[in-house]
């Protein structure tokens, strides 16, 4: 069965400094993997998606993520903070591949201080 | 391009009435709409899944005729919860994936702003 684990609950950074969001999944299949934006009172926003291509995936925003298949992991970073990324992030596995149902990790909630 | 709405954005209602939740696709057609909710400071949980024209597919656990899903269109999909309750209250949020464009959205799924729901 697939799930999805993401290592920290919180994650608190300051400007300007690197950023790394930790997800672990686990999957029968050659799954695929998504990293979603969630702003206050704002829609979900898709950052990056691997989908069997490349492992070192460049989304939106400056954000990449790196696909490890011997250690399951997709974890998300970024080399400079902006106080604008100060949001919940989800990372995300497909059921089946593609882009059916969608379980979602607990969630991170990043905070950016000045 | 690929923009999901859904109205009302919030909504307040008293114990035992029933709240329609509306989730348009704006400028795609969605082949398959998705269902979730999302409680305080919680992940999303998938509740249900529709595919235009025939009957959800529903989550272990989710109560059918308690949400009530219509998705008559390929832009509308709608979750009716009925007699709500104040365990009800949540964060529901649609997502609608395009089936159809054959474009570089295609497959992807889009998701809506969210409605609140608070049953007093």
């Amino acid at each position: 069965a697939q799930s999805v684990t993401q290592l920290d609950s919180h994650v608190s950074v300051s400007e300007g400094t690197p950023v790394l969001l930790r997800c672990n999944y686990s999957s029968s299949y050659s799954p695929s993997l998504f990293w979603y934006v969630q702003h206050p009172n704002k829609g979900l926003q898709l950052l990056l998606k691997y989908t069997s291509a490349a492992t070192l995936v460049k989304g939106i925003n400056g954000f990449e993520a790196e696909f490890k298949k011997s250690e399951t992991s997709f974890h998300l970073t970024k080399p400079s903070a902006h106080m604008s990324d100060a949001a919940e992030y989800f990372c995300v596995v497909s059921l089946s591949g593609g882009y059916n149902k969608l379980i979602f990790g607990a969630g991170t909630r990043l905070a950016v201080h000045p | 391009g690929a923009v999901v709405s859904q109205h009302p954005s919030w909504v307040i209602c008293k114990s035992g009435t029933s709240v329609k939740i509306e989730c348009r696709s704006l400028d795609f057609q969605a082949t398959t709409m998705f269902w979730y909710r999302q409680f305080p400071k919680q992940s999303l949980m998938l509740m249900a899944t529709s595919n235009e024209g025939s009957k959800a597919t529903y989550e272990q656990g989710v109560e059918k005729d308690k949400f009530l899903i219509n998705h008559a269109s390929l832009t509308l999909s709608t979750l009716t919860v009925t007699s709500a309750h104040p365990e009800d209250s949540s964060f529901y949020i649609c997502s609608a994936r395009d089936g159809t464009s054959g474009g570089h959205t295609y497959n992807e799924q889009f998701f809506g702003p969210g409605t609140r729901l608070t049953v007093l």
